[in-house]
């Protein structure tokens, strides 16, 4: 969805090395999330942040660090990547009490 | 522990049918239930939202029914169509719109056979 644009859209890299993945959105919302979809698992929140000050761990937090560097950009870092994390990325924007949109995703393998 | 657990794992409906994706859930703080249908290669896309004040709500052929004492919600397509092959979840939220994120179930992969 071109109102979020994920980069890159696919990645494959090695064990250990660290991986960026980045959002960027064109809407000006407040908040924005990182899930991760695995198959069979549905989508589990990593991080959000409702602004460039605030940002907050979800239920996966471990072996992953954000930066939110703009309101309009979020990014993903696994520091020292590790195959376990081989996942499907899903950014998401959302304000006020309108739903979550979400972008197209980055597929990463850690090999 | 799973807050969201969400049946069955993958559906099978002819042309026509009507396709039912079931969903209970554990937190009773929940506030918000979104169904997102997504296609492959694409992210999840919202198809229908309630809040626990209603008990349903129908949308085009997509209806959601929400028993609130037994913590459960259910998505309903009616006439299903080959185009709605798709996988389904659905989630949860303390706040509307899932502000401090949506918990989801584990997804339907749904398929119509024309």
């Amino acid at each position: 969805d071109a109102d979020v644009t994920q980069t890159p859209r696919n990645r494959i890299t090695k064990t250990g090395k660290r991986i960026m993945l980045e959002c960027s959105q064109t809407k000006g919302h407040d908040r924005m999330y990182w899930y991760r979809q695995d198959p069979g698992l549905g989508l589990r929140l990593i991080y959000y942040s409702f602004d460039v000050k605030d940002i907050n761990k979800g239920e996966i937090s471990d072996g992953y660090s954000v930066s939110r560097q703009a309101q309009a950009k979020f990014s993903l870092s696994l520091e020292s990547a590790i195959p376990n994390q081989t996942a499907l990325y899903f950014c998401a924007i959302q304000t006020g009490n309108q739903p979550q949109h979400f972008g197209d995703g980055t597929r990463l393998s850690i090999l | 522990q799973q807050q969201v657990k969400q049946s069955p794992q993958s559906l099978i409906v002819q042309k026509g049918g009507i396709s039912i994706i079931n969903c209970a859930y554990e937190n009773t703080a929940f506030d918000y239930f979104p169904w997102y249908q997504q296609f492959p290669g694409k992210g999840p896309a919202l198809l229908i939202a309630i809040r626990p004040d209603v008990s349903e709500k129908k949308e085009g052929r997509f209806t959601i029914s929400f028993n609130k004492s037994a913590k459960q919600f259910s998505l309903h397509i009616m006439d299903s169509q080959p185009g709605d092959s798709a996988t389904y979840f659905c989630a949860a939220s303390v706040t509307g719109g899932g502000a401090d994120g949506l918990t989801f179930g584990k997804g339907t992969h749904l398929i119509i056979q024309p």
